[in-house]
């Protein structure tokens, strides 16, 4: 049902590299949202978006950045990785801050 | 102590059996979810409500506002109902997540 695409589902990088995790969707959804979950834990924020052009800052966001340039994309990029930034990373978007959520398949992050 | 609460944290049920997963919340919400996260990751939103109840199928949702409190409830329950059941709540954008109810059905 979900139009909401993540890229990588896996990835494996050493320390100190740069990534950055493509989420696309194709549902025409202003809201989109980055969320960082531990095993066995509660999802966290890291970033969200009201628009093109407009991103707010969560509660991890502190080591990363984002960009919404178009509508339907919306990368999150860790500038520099460290073993701490394992975790997986999903990707969410909404019509409304007060409606539905869509959710990707998430992408499994390994810092090394 | 997490803003959002829920419980149990696990919960096993024979099959067939009626089901309720609580969830408790301190902070002032305008909505609040109902998510389903199977093993391997992936999340689907069951319900997102600020008022009353909502029924989808075997699936009921219920949330008092005065109270801070929701529930969700499954009947007749079903193996394949056996997830992670995760209620979240907030306003603009910025929601608050449970940790999640681990349900296990039995055949």
């Amino acid at each position: 049902e979900a139009d909401i695409y993540q890229t990588p589902r896996y990835l494996v990088i050493g320390t100190g590299k740069k990534i950055t995790l493509e989420c696309s969707q194709t549902m025409g959804h202003d809201k989109m949202y980055w969320y960082q979950q531990d095993p066995g834990m509660e999802l966290h924020l890291i970033h969200y978006s009201y628009g093109v052009n407009s991103t707010e800052k969560g509660d991890l966001s502190s080591e990363s950045t984002v960009s919404r340039i178009r509508t339907e994309h919306f990368p999150l990029t860790l500038e520099s990785a460290r073993p701490s930034h394992t975790s997986q990373y999903l990707c969410a978007s909404s019509d409304g801050f007060n409606e539905k959520l869509f959710f990707g398949s998430g992408t499994q992050l390994s810092v090394l | 102590k997490n803003e959002v609460e829920q419980s149990p944290q696990n919960l096993t049920a024979q099959e067939g059996e009626f089901i309720t997963i609580n969830c408790s919340y301190s902070v002032g919400i305008s909505a609040l979810h109902w998510l389903q996260q199977h093993p391997g990751g992936g999340i689907v939103s069951l319900f997102m409500l600020s008022s009353g109840k909502k029924k989808h199928g075997r699936l009921i949702a219920t949330i008092n506002i005065q109270e801070k409190h929701s529930s969700l409830h499954i009947t007749a329950s079903h193996p394949r109902d056996s997830a992670v059941y995760i209620c979240a709540g907030g306003s603009q954008g910025n929601l608050i997540f449970g940790k999640g109810t681990k349900l296990s059905v039995k055949p």
